[in-house]
C-alpha cells in the first residue's frame, strides 16, 4: 500500500506570497491531518479534515487553510507568508475508527520564507 | 502549563539496557496514549498507543499509564543502536469541535550506545 504523498518536498518563498501544499493519503484513509514542526515548538496541531470537512482547528492564524476533496487529497494554503512561517509541514492520514489519532505522516514539505 | 510534557535529553542508554521514557499530561479526561519514534531528518512514525484502561506490551516495548499521576511511560527493553530516535508522546484530548485530537510533547532524544 503507498504511504502518505506530500508535495513539493522543498520550497522557498518571500515574505508576503502564498504558498499551496498537498498531501495523499493513504488509499481508504478518509482524515487527514496537517501539523507544522520546528525546532523550538515540536510539533503544533493546524487542522484536520474528513470528508472534506473541516473536523479539528489548532491555534494557527487564519493565514492558514485547508480544503479536502472528494478524493480525500487535501491542501493546505498559507498566505502572507511570515518568516515564522518556515518549517516542516507534515500531513497525516488516519485509518477508519483512529481518525485523527493514530497518524501515519508523508515526508513532509520543508517551507523556507525569506 | 504545557499540556504533554517530556525531558528533552538526551538520555544515553548503552546497549542492551532498559530504556526508559516518560511523558506527563495535564488533561485528566485524555483516555488514550501515542508514542511516536522520529529519526533525525524522517517523518514521525507511530510506536504503540494504549487506552486508559491498561498497559500494553508488543516484542521489546511496553506503553504504562499511571492515571493518578498522570504520566505515561514507554520502555524499551534490550536497546538497541537502532533504537536511537527522538520518542514523541502524545495524548488525546477533546477539542473545541467536540472531536478528538492529538497534543504532542517535544519529545525526549534517545541515544543507545554500543
Amino acid at each position: 500500500k503507498a504511504g502518505v504523498t506530500q508535495t513539493p518536498r522543498y520550497l522557498i518563498k518571500t515574505r508576503g506570497q502564498q504558498v499551496t501544499l498537498s498531501c495523499s493519503p493513504i488509499s481508504g484513509h478518509r482524515s487527514v491531518s496537517w501539523y507544522q514542526q520546528t525546532p523550538g515548538q515540536g510539533l503544533q496541531f493546524l487542522f484536520e479534515y474528513f470528508s472534506e470537512t473541516q473536523r479539528n482547528k489548532g491555534n494557527f492564524p487564519g493565514r492558514f487553510s485547508g480544503r479536502q476533496f472528494s478524493n480525500s487529497r487535501s491542501e493546505m494554503n498559507v498566505s502572507t507568508l511570515e518568516l515564522g512561517d518556515s518549517a516542516l509541514y507534515l500531513c497525516a492520514s488516519s485509518p477508519p475508527g483512529l481518525e485523527g489519532v493514530a497518524l501515519h505522516f508523508g515526508n513532509g514539505t520543508r517551507l523556507t520564507v525569506t | 502549563q504545557k499540556e504533554v510534557e517530556q525531558n528533552s535529553g538526551p538520555l544515553s542508554v548503552p546497549e542492551g539496557a532498559i530504556a526508559s521514557l516518560n511523558c506527563t499530561y495535564s488533561d485528566r479526561g485524555s483516555q488514550s496514549f501515542f508514542w511516536y519514534r522520529q529519526y533525525s531528518g524522517k517523518s514521525p512514525e507511530l510506536i504503540m498507543f494504549i487506552y486508559s484502561n491498561g498497559d500494553k506490551e508488543d516484542g521489546r516495548f511496553t506503553a504504562q499509564l499511571n492515571k493518578a499521576s498522570q504520566y505515561v511511560s514507554l520502555l524499551i527493553r534490550d536497546s538497541q543502536p537502532s533504537d536511537s530516535a527522538t520518542y514523541l508522546c502524545a495524548v488525546n484530548c477533546i477539542s473545541n469541535f467536540g472531536n478528538e485530537k492529538l497534543t504532542f510533547g517535544t519529545g525526549t532524544r534517545l541515544t543507545i550506545i554500543p
